[in-house]
């Protein structure tokens, strides 16, 4: 069945970078793209964008545009999403979902990273 | 950026119940649209797509409905495991953007 497996919770300082990776299994990786979305504590969901696997194009949300990097490594398919200069702000429960046409339909158990001095 | 309004942000009611909720969009997105349940500690989980689809696996109690900018999700039989945060979606143009989100809670 489809997969998709988180890393770990992380705790990073202010003005630091956290790369959180999304391992999938269970289907065929680049026929897919790959979604992420954030929720910080106790609020709703947040787009943050999305990477098409075949060829490697992204789209960013403006919010965090030059701050956010996903990519993505076929061999072992696993997409990443590393986010720089955080600040408490920052501060959520991350997941990828597998997206095809608009729709994802299968998610990660999310990765909390937590910013903090 | 495209604006999504639910309503109600939550409600009570109770097994059994007829339950409707809805999302209205601050402009046209077509059929664009999908419905997320949430339960608490848990990612969302696809309920519908394209409006109207069922996601599958899906109870067919979930029912979506709408087009342009107006949207309902209709629970027809409100079960004890239903009783969680839904979300809208929309998907028509970037940045995809969520509702505030539905806690549909126990009477």
């Amino acid at each position: 069945q489809v997969q998709l497996v988180q890393s770990g919770a992380e705790v990073k300082k202010p003005g630091a970078s956290v790369k959180v990776s999304c391992k999938a299994s269970g289907y065929t990786f680049t026929k897919y793209g790959i979604t992420w979305v954030r929720q910080a504590p106790g609020q709703g969901l947040e787009w943050m964008g999305w990477i098409t696997i075949y060829n490697g194009n992204t789209r960013y949300a403006e919010k965090v545009q030059g701050r956010v990097t996903m990519t993505t490594d076929t061999s072992t398919s696993t997409a990443y999403m590393e986010l720089r200069s955080l600040t408490s702000d920052d501060t959520a429960v991350y997941y990828c979902a597998r997206e095809s046409g608009g729709n994802p339909d299968s998610w990660g158990q999310g990765t909390l990273v937590t910013v903090s001095s | 950026d495209i604006q999504l309004t639910q309503s109600p942000s939550s409600l009570s009611a109770s097994v059994g119940d007829r339950v409707t909720i809805t999302c209205r969009a601050s402009q046209s997105i077509s059929s664009s649209l999908n419905w997320y349940q949430q339960k608490p500690g848990t990612a969302p989980h696809l309920l519908i797509f394209g409006a109207s689809s069922f996601q599958s696996g899906v109870p067919s109690r979930f029912s979506g409905s709408g087009s342009g900018t107006d949207f309902t999700l209709t629970i027809s039989s409100l079960q004890p495991e239903d009783f969680a945060t839904f979300f809208c979606q929309q998907t028509y143009s970037a940045p995809w953007t969520f509702g505030q989100g539905t806690k549909v809670e126990i009477k």
